[in-house]
């Protein structure tokens, strides 16, 4: 079975500067979909950033980007410039290349500080 | 883009009763619906997969006749929580996706059921 673990529970980040979130994932399969999600206080889920596993290439979406390390399993999320927007839960979460239900970490809360 | 509409946001309902949630996908067709439970400041709990035509598939330790799961279209899917107790409050969450893609999944708002 697969499993994705976020190991920092609340992050904090200056205005402006950079902040990293980490995930690390376990599974069998060789190809599979990685996902960020926000989840601002109104709780609407939305994609931050989607990473195919068979593409060596990291993601980037304006200030997102990603560190996916294939090998370490591993699947971190960067701000850059962060804004007081940004604040919010965010999920790293997986999805089997046959589709099927996503599985979720624990999340991580972000603060950006004026 | 594409949107899913989940109704009502908000329900208050009494202890007893039973509650119809709504999700509808607006401008795709979506054979598998996802629905979610969510506790404050935790993940998403998935609860069962809603398959068009086909009878739902529950999550182990969810009482399928606690929450009732109908996908009778490819754009709507409802959960019923039936006789409703005040644990059964919580914030709901459905998603869906595109008919013949998997790449990405898109959610409803949400709703906040309370059971007083």
């Amino acid at each position: 079975a697969q499993t994705v673990t976020q190991s920092q529970p609340e992050m904090s980040v200056q205005e402006a500067e950079t902040v990293t979130l980490s995930c690390t994932y376990d599974t069998s399969e060789s190809d599979y979909y990685l996902f960020w999600y926000k989840q601002p206080p109104s709780r609407q889920m939305i994609l931050v950033i989607r990473q195919e596993a068979y593409k060596q290439q990291n993601a980037t979406e304006n200030r997102f980007s990603v560190n996916f390390q294939k090998a370490a399993k591993s699947f971190s999320l960067k701000i850059s410039d962060s804004q007081l927007g940004d604040a919010a839960m965010y999920f790293c979460a997986y999805r089997s290349k046959q589709g099927g239900k996503l599985i979720f970490g624990q999340g991580t809360e972000l603060s950006v500080k004026p | 883009g594409a949107v899913v509409s989940q109704h009502p946001s908000r329900v208050i309902c009494k202890s007893g009763t039973s509650v119809k949630i709504e999700c509808r996908s607006l401008d795709f067709q979506a054979t598998t619906m996802f629905w979610y439970r969510q506790f404050p400041k935790q993940s998403l709990m998935l609860m069962a997969t809603s398959n068009e035509g086909s009878k739902a598939t529950y999550e182990q330790g969810v009482e399928k006749d606690k929450f009732l799961i109908n996908h009778a279209s490819l754009t709507l899917s409802t959960l019923t929580v039936t006789s409703a107790h005040p644990e059964d409050s919580s914030f709901y969450i459905c998603s869906a996706s595109k008919a013949g893609t998997i790449t990405e999944a898109f959610f409803g708002q949400g709703t906040r059921l309370t059971v007083v």
